[in-house]
């Protein structure tokens, strides 16, 4: 079990810039979370998925914003254009629910530090 | 979705303290979780707790569904224990409280 593995594992860009953060959960779990972890604000969940669909993206802040999963192993969180704001530190994670069952705990990969000058 | 509230919001110990965290939460909760961020930024799962406690080494987690919260018990504390302590219920949303910031000073 490879764990949740997250790419890159930082990024300093240009405001106004692209923005492409990596996703593989593990293998099995069929919830991906994703989140952003400020001082100010914390742990924020931005959007999660079941089974490839998103679920909830409320946590989303703003246009800027998007999520994909395009399949079972490998999601992306674009940011477009980047602002210095956005810096932050993305945390992807995973877990199966599964039906029937008390599923698995939640697995975090180890972060992508944004940093946008 | 459910509240968390966790508290205290900072810790700070002495090495070999004893001391305990807590979560509340605004519903009863089926399954829940604690997770450590340790300073390298890491999101490391301690317990995986449904009711009841659990016990790993120094630490153990107390999970009350009924009466909506649990409690995390470090003893004789270690400088690695420094980092922040999550709470989340298990749900469909993993939702965070602000989590407890422990030092623990040699």
């Amino acid at each position: 079990d490879a764990g949740v593995i997250q790419s890159p594992r930082h990024e300093v860009t240009e405001m106004g810039q692209e923005v492409t953060l990596r996703c593989k959960p593990i293998s099995g779990h069929d919830y991906l979370f994703w989140y952003r972890q400020t001082m100010m604000r914390g742990l924020e969940l931005l959007i999660y998925f079941n089974n490839n669909v998103p679920i909830d993206d409320s946590g989303m802040p703003e246009d800027r914003f998007s999520a994909k999963m395009p399949n079972a192993s490998f999601s992306t969180l674009k940011i477009q254009p980047s602002e210095p704001r956005d810096s932050a530190v993305y945390f992807c994670a995973s877990r199966r629910v599964g039906f029937g069952t008390t599923g698995s705990p939640l697995h975090f990969g180890n972060g992508t530090r944004l940093t946008v000058t | 979705g459910i509240q968390v509230e966790q508290s205290p919001p900072d810790l700070i110990l002495q090495e070999g303290a004893n001391s305990t965290l807590r979560c509340n939460f605004s519903d009863s909760v089926n399954n829940l979780q604690w997770f450590h961020q340790n300073p390298w930024g890491q999101l490391i799962n301690l317990f995986y707790i449904p009711s009841g406690t659990k016990q790993n080494g120094r630490l153990s987690a107390t999970t009350v569904a009924t009466e909506r919260y649990s409690l995390l018990y470090i003893s004789s504390s270690q400088t690695t224990d420094s980092g922040v302590y999550f709470c989340a219920p298990l749900y469909n949303d993993m939702r965070f409280g602000a989590g407890t910031r422990l030092t623990v000073k040699p």
